[in-house]
C-alpha cells in the first residue's frame, strides 16, 4: 500500500521569500513520485516528477524537488515565490510496475503575501 | 498535440439519476484514468482502462463504471446518484512507454441535489 502525507494544509509566504512545501510518502516498493499543481476551478498540472533517476529533480515554473529515500521524503522548493504561485499543491505517489494509478495527498494551499 | 479534453464542464442532476462524462486521451496515449476529488480533498483513483480493459479499480461502488473505446476516449457512468457523488471528476491519459506519467484534463464538476 502507498500513502502520501501533506503536512500544512496552508501556507502563507511573502513573494520573493523562499517556498517550501512537505510531503512524506509511504511505500513498499520503489516509488514514483510527483506534484501537480491546481489553479481555481482547472485540473492538475504536471510540475515535477521523480523516476528513480536524479534524486533532485527540476520542474517547470522554477520548482524543484529532492527526493530523500532515508527521510521518505520529496518536499518541493522555489527559492523566491511569485504572486502566479498562488495555487493548491498535491503530492502524489505511484509504484513503477503493475496499476499505475496514483495516490494523492490532501493538498497544500499556497498563498502569496505581496 | 491536443491535451486531455472532458465534457460537460458543469452538470447538475438529481439524487437517484444517472450521468456520463466524457474524456478525450491526448493524442497517442492508451491508458486512461478516472478520478474523483471531493471538495478540499485530494483526488481519489476510481478506476483505470488501458486498451479498451479495466486495469485496475479504486474503492468505489459497482454503480460507478466506465468503458473504453478503440480511440482510447472514456467514459465514466454513474448510476442511482447521491449527493456525496458532488465532486469534480478528472480523467488523466498516460502513454505506453511512460506509463506512471499521468496528464490530466480540466475536470467536470458534477452536483447532485
Amino acid at each position: 500500500a502507498q500513502s502520501v502525507t501533506q503536512l500544512g494544509s496552508h501556507v502563507s509566504v511573502s513573494e520573493g521569500a523562499l517556498v517550501l512545501l512537505r510531503c512524506n510518502y509511504s511505500s513498499s516498493v520503489p516509488p514514483y513520485l510527483f506534484w501537480y499543481v491546481q489553479y481555481p476551478n482547472q485540473g492538475l498540472q504536471l510540475l515535477l516528477k521523480y523516476t528513480s533517476a536524479a534524486t533532485l529533480v527540476k520542474g517547470i515554473n522554477g520548482f524543484e524537488a529532492e527526493f530523500k529515500k532515508s527521510e521518505t521524503s520529496f518536499h518541493l522548493t522555489k527559492p523566491s515565490a511569485h504572486m502566479s504561485d498562488a495555487a493548491e499543491y498535491f503530492c502524489a505517489v505511484s509504484s513503477n510496475f503493475g496499476n499505475e494509478k496514483l495516490t494523492f495527498g490532501t493538498g497544500t494551499r499556497l498563498t502569496i503575501i505581496p | 498535440e491536443t491535451g486531455v479534453t472532458q465534457s460537460p464542464t458543469h452538470l447538475i442532476k438529481t439524487r437517484g439519476q444517472q450521468v456520463t462524462l466524457r474524456c478525450s486521451s491526448q493524442s497517442g496515449h492508451n491508458t486512461v484514468s478516472w478520478y474523483q476529488q471531493a471538495l478540499g480533498q485530494g483526488p481519489q483513483f476510481i478506476f483505470q482502462y488501458y486498451r479498451e480493459e479495466e486495469n485496475g479499480r479504486g474503492n468505489f461502488p459497482p454503480r460507478f463504471s466506465g468503458l473504453q473505446f478503440p480511440n482510447y476516449s472514456s467514459e465514466l457512468n454513474v448510476n442511482a446518484l447521491e449527493l456525496d457523488d458532488s465532486a469534480l471528476y478528472l480523467c488523466a491519459s498516460s502513454d505506453p512507454i511512460a506509463k506512471n506519467i499521468q496528464y490530466f484534463g480540466a475536470g467536470t464538476r458534477l452536483s447532485v441535489l
